[in-house]
C-alpha cells in the first residue's frame, strides 16, 4: 500500500494567489482529515469528511479556505487568495470506521507564501 | 471548545536517561492516542487508549489513561537517539465519537549522545 498520498511536497507562492493542495488517500479508508501545523499553534484540525461529505468544518480559518473530496480517493484544499500566514505544514489524514482509530498521515505539503 | 495540554514542550535528555510527558484535557476524554513525529516526518500512530486507568507497554514505552479519563502520560525508559522526535498526544471527546481529535502542541524530545 503505498500509504496517503500528498502533492505537492513544496509550494512556494506570493501572496493572493490561488493555492490547491491535494491528498489520495489509503484506499478503502472513509475518514479524510486536513491538518495544519505550524509552531505557534501545532496541529490544527482544518475539517474532515465522511463518505466524501464534510462533516465538521469548524476549524477552517477563513472564507478563503474551502475543501473538496469528489470521490473517494481524492481530496483537495484550496486557499484562495493566499496570505503569509497561511504558510504551514499541510498534512492529509485518513482512517478506517471499524478497529483501532489509528489516523495514516500523508507526507505534508510544507506552503510557503511570500 | 476540548483543549488538550501537554507538557513539557521541549525536553533534552542525555542518552541512557528516562523521560515523561504529560497530556490535560479540560474535558473527559472517551480515548487519548499518541502519535510521534520524527523530524521532517509525519505524525506515527503509537498507541490508543480507551480504559480508565489504562497502561499499556511498547518494549521501552509506557502509555497511562488518567482514572478520570482526562490525562494521560508517555514514558521512555533509557533513551535513545532513535527516540528523538516530537510526541503528539490527541484525545476524542466524551460523548463526541472517536472521529475528531484534538492534538497536543507536543514535546519535542532530543536525545544528547
Amino acid at each position: 500500500d503505498a500509504g496517503v498520498i500528498q502533492s505537492p511536497r513544496h509550494e512556494v507562492t506570493e501572496m493572493g494567489q490561488e493555492v490547491t493542495l491535494r491528498c489520495k488517500p489509503i484506499s478503502g479508508h472513509d475518514y479524510l482529515f486536513w491538518y495544519r501545523q505550524t509552531m505557534m499553534r501545532g496541529l490544527e484540525l482544518l475539517i474532515y469528511f465522511n463518505n466524501n461529505v464534510p462533516i465538521d468544518d469548524s476549524g477552517m480559518p477563513e472564507d478563503r479556505f474551502s475543501a473538496k473530496m469528489p470521490n473517494a480517493s481524492f481530496s483537495t484544499l484550496k486557499i484562495q487568495p493566499s496570505e503569509p500566514r497561511d504558510s504551514a505544514v499541510y498534512f492529509c489524514a485518513s482512517r478506517i470506521t471499524w478497529g483501532y482509530n489509528e489516523q495514516f498521515f500523508g507526507p505534508g505539503t510544507r506552503l510557503t507564501v511570500l | 471548545g476540548q483543549q488538550v495540554m501537554q507538557i513539557p514542550q521541549y525536553q533534552h535528555v542525555q542518552e541512557g536517561e528516562d523521560f515523561t510527558t504529560y497530556c490535560n484535557s479540560s474535558t473527559t476524554l472517551s480515548n487519548i492516542q499518541w502519535y510521534k513525529q520524527r523530524p521532517g516526518g509525519h505524525p506515527v500512530f503509537l498507541i490508543q487508549l480507551v480504559k480508565s486507568g489504562e497502561v499499556k507497554k511498547q518494549k521501552r514505552l509506557t502509555f497511562q489513561f488518567g482514572e478520570a479519563k482526562k490525562n494521560s502520560s508517555l514514558h521512555i525508559t533509557a533513551t535513545q537517539t532513535t527516540d528523538v522526535g516530537t510526541y503528539f498526544c490527541a484525545g476524542s471527546p466524551w460523548g463526541g465519537g472517536y472521529q475528531k481529535v484534538t492534538f497536543g502542541i507536543g514535546t519535542k524530545l532530543q536525545v544528547i549522545p
